[in-house]
């Protein structure tokens, strides 16, 4: 079946570093690549995504691109905020499956100033 | 302004009581679902809607019953509740059949004792 792997967080940075959280997959057929972002307290919002191989997301100084050779959709941020501690979640999706996401395990990020 | 609404946010109960997670969204979407979100197990979906009494099982439903008797309302019912079903629940709309983007609810935290 598939299935989404995270690296393993906690990751903890301080403010302005440079930000990488590796996402790879497993899947049977072509599917959209997410990355959702939790804020304390907070229901997942979706921070980017992409629909097919080479695309890249980007939102909020945040980018992924989907690689299908490699399987990968890593997330990456140049210059990280205190405010952009959460937990992130990478996921896909299949265009015909009502909306259901397959989730990493979710991956802490913790940005000191 | 556009959201999904869950109640309680927070509950403690009691192994066998019966209890009712409401879920409520105001977007007019035809899907709706159930996750659970459990530590190093990122979230995994409880049940599904594609509309209005049209329901099917996810990935965990054991121990879970849903029912769509409107639109807008997505209750998850546990009968008799056991301590593995503590956890935090979320849940998430869309419109149609579409993956493109998921709306969340800010969570119920459950803890049965």
């Amino acid at each position: 079946g598939d299935s989404v792997t995270q690296m393993e967080g906690p990751v903890t940075l301080s403010e302005e570093a440079f930000l990488t959280i590796n996402c790879t997959y497993t899947a049977t057929g072509y599917p959209s690549l997410f990355w959702y972002v939790q804020y304390p307290g907070e229901g997942l919002q979706l921070l980017l995504k992409a629909t097919k191989a080479d695309d890249k997301g980007s939102n909020k100084g945040f980018e992924a691109t989907y690689r299908k050779e490699t399987t990968s959709f890593h997330l990456e941020k140049g210059s990280v905020q205190v405010s952009d501690s959460a937990v992130y979640f990478c996921a896909l999706s299949y265009r015909t499956s009502y909306g259901k996401l397959t989730f990493g395990q979710g991956t802490i990020l913790t940005v000191h100033p | 302004e556009a959201q999904v609404t869950q109640n309680p946010r927070y509950l403690i109960t009691v192994t066998g009581k019966k209890l009712t997670v409401t879920c409520s969204q105001n977007m007019n979407h035809e899907y709706m679902s159930w996750y659970r979100q459990d530590p190093g197990l990122g979230l995994r979906q409880i049940y599904y809607s594609m509309n209005v009494e049209v329901t099917d099982k996810g990935d965990v439903p054991e121990g879970y019953k849903v029912s769509r008797k409107e639109k807008r309302n997505f209750p998850l019912i546990l009968e008799s509740p056991s301590p593995n079903q503590t956890s935090l629940y979320f849940c998430a709309s869309s419109v149609g059949q579409s993956n493109e983007k998921l709306f969340f609810g800010s969570g119920t935290q459950l803890s049965v004792l």
